[in-house]
C-alpha cells in the first residue's frame, strides 16, 4: 500500500547546526504538508507544497517539493532550542484531496 | 487553543469497558478526521467525516466506530478495550481544499489498564 516515509527517526544536534529530514512517497502526491508536534503537544501545521520543484522558507525553515512530487525536504538553518519536536510530512492517502497519510517523523533534540 | 476542542483529555480505563471520545472541530470545518498516535505507529489514520457523512476509513477496528453529528461534533467510540489501544487519540479539521492543512485538537490520552 502507499507509504510515506521519514529519515532520520532521531537527529540530536548542538544549537546552531543545521538540521535537515528527507520525506519519501511510495506514489506521486498532489502537495505535501509538514506538521511539527513539540513534545506533549499536538501536530501543528506549517506549510502545504503544492508544485513540482517547489520552494518556500518560512524564516530559518526551508520546504522543498521533489521535481517527480514523490520526495520532499525540511532544512532548518542554525537550530534553536525551540525548534525541538517531532516533524512530520504528510500527503493525501490515494491521490485524493481528503484524509493525510503521516510519514512516522524526525524526533529532533537540541543541546543548548 | 487551536480551535479544535477535544474531550476528554486523559482517560483510564479497564480492559473490556467502552469509552467515548468527543471532538468540536474548528467553527466553519467541515471535515473531521480521527488519529491514533502510539509510539511506534505514528499517526495512524482511523476515520473520516464530511459535513456528518462518513467520507474515509483508514485502520480502524470493527470494535470503533464513530459518527459526526448535524452540529458538526464528532464522536469516537471504542469499545472492548483492550492493553494495546492505549494511545494518543487526536481529531482533525480542516476546510476542504488545497491549501489548508488540519488544525489538530489537543487529544485525548487512553491508558487501558
Amino acid at each position: 500500500g502507499q507509504q510515506v516515509m521519514q529519515i532520520p527517526q532521531y537527529q540530536h544536534v548542538q544549537e546552531g547546526e543545521d538540521f535537515t529530514t528527507y520525506c519519501n512517497s511510495s506514489t506521486t502526491l498532489s502537495n505535501i504538508q509538514w506538521y511539527k508536534q513539540r513534545p506533549g503537544g499536538h501536530p501543528v501545521f506549517l506549510i502545504q507544497l503544492v508544485k513540482s520543484g517547489e520552494v518556500k522558507k518560512q524564516k530559518r525553515l526551508t520546504f522543498q517539493f521533489g521535481e517527480a512530487k514523490k520526495n520532499s525536504s525540511l532544512h532548518i538553518t542554525a537550530t534553536q532550542t525551540t525548534d525541538v519536536g517531532t516533524y512530520f510530512c504528510a500527503g493525501p492517502r490515494g491521490g485524493s484531496q481528503g484524509n493525510l497519510i503521516f510519514g512516522k517523523g524526525t524526533k529532533l533534540s537540541v543541546k543548548p | 487553543d487551536s480551535g479544535v476542542t477535544q474531550t476528554p483529555k486523559h482517560l483510564i480505563t479497564a480492559t473490556g469497558q467502552r469509552v467515548t471520545l468527543r471532538c468540536s472541530p474548528r467553527s466553519g470545518d467541515l471535515s473531521v478526521y480521527w488519529y491514533q498516535q502510539s509510539l511506534d505507529q505514528g499517526l495512524q489514520f482511523l476515520i473520516q467525516y464530511y459535513n456528518g457523512e462518513e467520507r474515509a476509513k483508514g485502520n480502524i477496528l470493527e470494535r470503533f466506530s464513530a459518527q459526526q453529528f448535524p452540529d458538526l461534533h464528532s464522536e469516537l467510540n471504542l469499545s472492548s478495550l483492550e492493553l494495546g489501544d492505549s494511545a494518543l487519540y487526536f481529531c482533525a479539521s480542516s476546510v476542504a481544499g488545497i491549501g489548508y492543512g488540519y488544525t489538530f485538537g489537543s487529544g485525548t490520552r487512553l491508558t487501558v489498564v
